[in-house]
């Protein structure tokens, strides 16, 4: 089986920052992804890792180490709007055949 | 591009009937995926269709489940019959492959099973 796994839930504060770390055990490696979801909505493409080290997109940033089989992402000058469930994901193969981990939800409270 | 297009957006159904889940994916995307997610089993993949053939439906529950991609504009998640453990969240998504094309989801379908 594949295993990914992420804490359930976060809490932090606006304005802080906040690290979401992921790891994983599967069969394949052919990069890996972070995902937000907001509750009632579809996933939303945040962030993508094929290479160790850090990949940064303005306040988010995603960090790989494929030896340890972990990531995490970085959330920067976190705002209200950054509560939602982040979702990582190992793409298996050669193909774009994804699994995912069950997510992280992160309450950013005033 | 509209994004990817599901239908509907919302099912209530008792136990027993068929239901039929709707897809449209992004034009030009070659991989089509169906997921259903649930609080308790998070976001499962179901099935994948890589230019409208099936490459890997291992994740299909059981066969009460079928899909179809009868062409790259459209596809199709039947369960027949329904039960209500089948209620969830069913999303299509589709993407590329060139690298690090990520997938584009669907705002879902919400199943509810009586």
């Amino acid at each position: 089986g594949q295993n990914i796994d992420q804490p359930t839930e976060m809490t932090a504060t606006e304005g802080a920052i906040v690290q979401i770390n992921c790891t994983y055990q599967t069969s394949g490696f052919n990069g890996l992804f972070w995902y937000q979801q907001h509750a009632g909505e579809a996933p939303t493409f945040l962030s993508y890792n094929v290479l160790d080290g850090l990949e940064e997109k303005g306040r988010f940033s995603s960090f790989l180490s494929r030896s340890k089989g972990y990531s995490y992402l970085l959330l920067k000058e976190l705002q209200m709007k950054d509560s939602a469930s982040y979702l990582c994901a190992v793409r298996l193969y050669n193909n774009n055949d994804m699994r995912f981990g069950a997510g992280t939800r992160l309450t950013v409270k005033p | 591009d509209a994004g990817v297009i599901q239908s509907p957006r919302h099912e209530v159904t008792e136990m027993g009937q068929e239901v039929t889940l709707r897809c449209k994916p992004i034009s030009g995307h070659d991989y089509l995926f169906w997921y259903r997610q649930t609080m308790m089993r998070g976001l499962e993949l179901l099935i994948y269709f890589n230019n409208n053939v099936p490459i890997d439906d291992s994740g299909m529950p059981e066969d009460r489940f079928s899909a179809k991609m009868p062409n790259a504009s459209f596809s199709t998640l039947k369960i027949q019959p329904s039960e209500p453990r089948d209620s969830a969240v069913y999303f299509c998504a589709s993407s590329l492959f060139s690298g690090r094309d990520e997938q584009y989801f669907g705002p879902g379908t919400r199943l509810t099973v009586t």
